[in-house]
């Protein structure tokens, strides 16, 4: 697509519930991230996909923090038995990769997540 | 890892004055960008500037990287540049240029 795109937009869901984001990177971009946002902070590196490479997952918080790329198309991020604390904003981006000239990150409009 | 740290903080400005923000790393980096998160969240690639300056209308930046310092010029703002302003390098040096370690970022208003 023309832009990186995320749904859902906003999602409210009860603690202890499994969400699932999405993220429908930019068609040819083989590098796609995911980055966490508390509200007035920064943003905190969660994960990187790039083509079939084993992701770099250090970012992950806990292990009920999971996610998922075929290949270089939509990517989900997995959040298990939901927190207070897992409450952000929760952005993708894309990129091209490796050898493709870089030309730096485009962030979809991320899925703002509450837990209460 | 790479260090981050942007300055000012927060930063008031009257409409059509100019401002410098600043972006001190801890390491060499192969890799540096800006970004502009608007008032509504979405986050805006201003550039992407290892070293040298680049221009994008009233907007420019430099950066140094021997002295691992980073600047992004804002001339004559307006009320739309209000948001916040992000400087993003490479976790640790020698890392591959994709992934990025964000700084606190600058908040920047622009009063009329």
């Amino acid at each position: 697509g023309a832009g990186v795109s995320q749904s859902p937009s906003n999602k409210v869901t009860e603690k202890g519930k499994d969400v699932e984001l999405r993220c429908d990177p930019i068609s040819g971009h083989t590098a796609l991230y995911w980055y966490r946002q508390r509200l007035g902070q920064g943003l905190e590196f969660l994960i990187y996909f790039q083509g079939n490479s084993a992701p770099d997952k250090s970012g992950l918080p806990s292990d009920r923090f999971s996610a998922e790329r075929t290949g270089e198309s939509v990517s989900t991020l997995t959040i298990q038995r939901t927190q207070q604390e897992d409450s952000a904003v929760y952005l993708c981006a894309s990129s091209l990769g490796p050898g493709q000239g870089w030309g730096g990150y485009t962030f979809g409009s991320g899925t703002r997540l509450t837990v209460v | 890892g790479i260090q981050v740290e942007q300055s000012p903080p927060d930063l008031i400005l009257q409409e059509g004055a100019n401002s410098t923000l600043r972006c001190n790393f801890s390491d060499s980096v192969n890799n540096l960008q800006w970004f502009h998160q608007n008032p509504w969240g979405q986050l805006i690639n201003l550039f992407y500037i290892p070293s040298g300056t680049k221009q994008n209308g009233r907007l420019s930046a430099t950066t140094v990287a021997t002295e691992r310092y980073s600047l992004l010029y804002i001339s004559s703002s307006q009320t739309t540049d209000s948001g916040v302003y992000f400087c993003a390098v490479p976790p640790y040096s020698g890392a591959g240029s994709y992934q990025l370690t964000f700084g606190k970022g600058t908040k920047l208003s622009v009063i009329p």
